[in-house]
């Protein structure tokens, strides 16, 4: 079975300093990768997706994730955040051999302050 | 394109009392999804169909909640009775059939449900 995990649960950073969210996933054949945000009183919307090719993706909104199979991690990063960054982030995982089931980690809350 | 919609938005019910969630996904896309996101975790998949067949219920505590997708267009999900750890936002999701796209699921707004 697939899971996945986000090794931060809060984070509060000031604008203009950069992002890293963790993201690790468990499942040893080939996946399809994503981050999902969801901003304050919206739905979750995609950030971005890795489905093959580049391991380095580029997102929406300046973020940008690295896949790194080896590490079984896509990490979310943004070298310079907004206070409109402020939102909640999910990595999700899906696999062909899981049914197209998408399997979301726990979520990091980000804060940014102005 | 208009997105996925839900209805209602919010809904509060005492325990053991029934309550149904509606859904229509993006016109066109054949897979629908509802998960269920508890405060402070990510969603996690209650029922999947494909058109109006059931492809994942393997999570859907089926003693109480119950899904439908007759015409394979809109859905219903139903929680009877609810207990107080059903409270929780109830979230659907659609995707294409087939290709790459597939993978991609869009999220409507959600339904925040309160047990009391």
């Amino acid at each position: 079975a697939q899971s996945v995990s986000q090794h931060n649960h809060h984070v509060i950073l000031s604008e203009a300093a950069s992002l890293e969210l963790g993201c690790n996933y468990s499942y040893g054949g080939t996946v399809n990768l994503f981050w999902y945000v969801q901003y304050p009183g919206q739905h979750l919307q995609l950030l971005l997706k890795y489905f093959s090719g580049d391991p380095l993706v580029k997102g929406i909104k300046g973020f940008e994730a690295e896949f790194i199979k080896s590490k079984f991690s896509f990490n979310l990063r943004k070298p310079s955040v907004q206070w409109s960054d402020t939102a909640e982030y999910f990595c999700a995982v899906t696999s062909k051999a899981a049914g197209n089931k998408l399997t979301f980690g726990g979520g990091t809350r980000v804060l940014v302050k102005p | 394109e208009a997105g996925v919609a839900q209805s209602p938005r919010y809904k509060i019910i005492e325990k053991r009392q029934s309550v149904a969630f509606w859904c229509n996904p993006i016109s066109g896309h054949a897979t629908l999804y509802w998960y269920q996101q508890i405060l402070g975790q990510g969603p996690k998949l209650l029922i999947q169909f494909q058109n109006n067949g059931v492809v994942d219920d393997s999570q859907l505590p089926k003693d109480r909640f119950s899904a439908e997708r007759l015409k394979g267009v809109d859905s219903t999900l139903k929680i009877q009775p609810a207990k107080l750890e059903d409270s929780a936002v109830y979230l659907c999701a659609s995707s294409p059939l087939g290709g790459g796209d597939a993978y991609e699921q869009y999220f409507g707004p959600g339904t925040r449900l309160t047990v009391t």
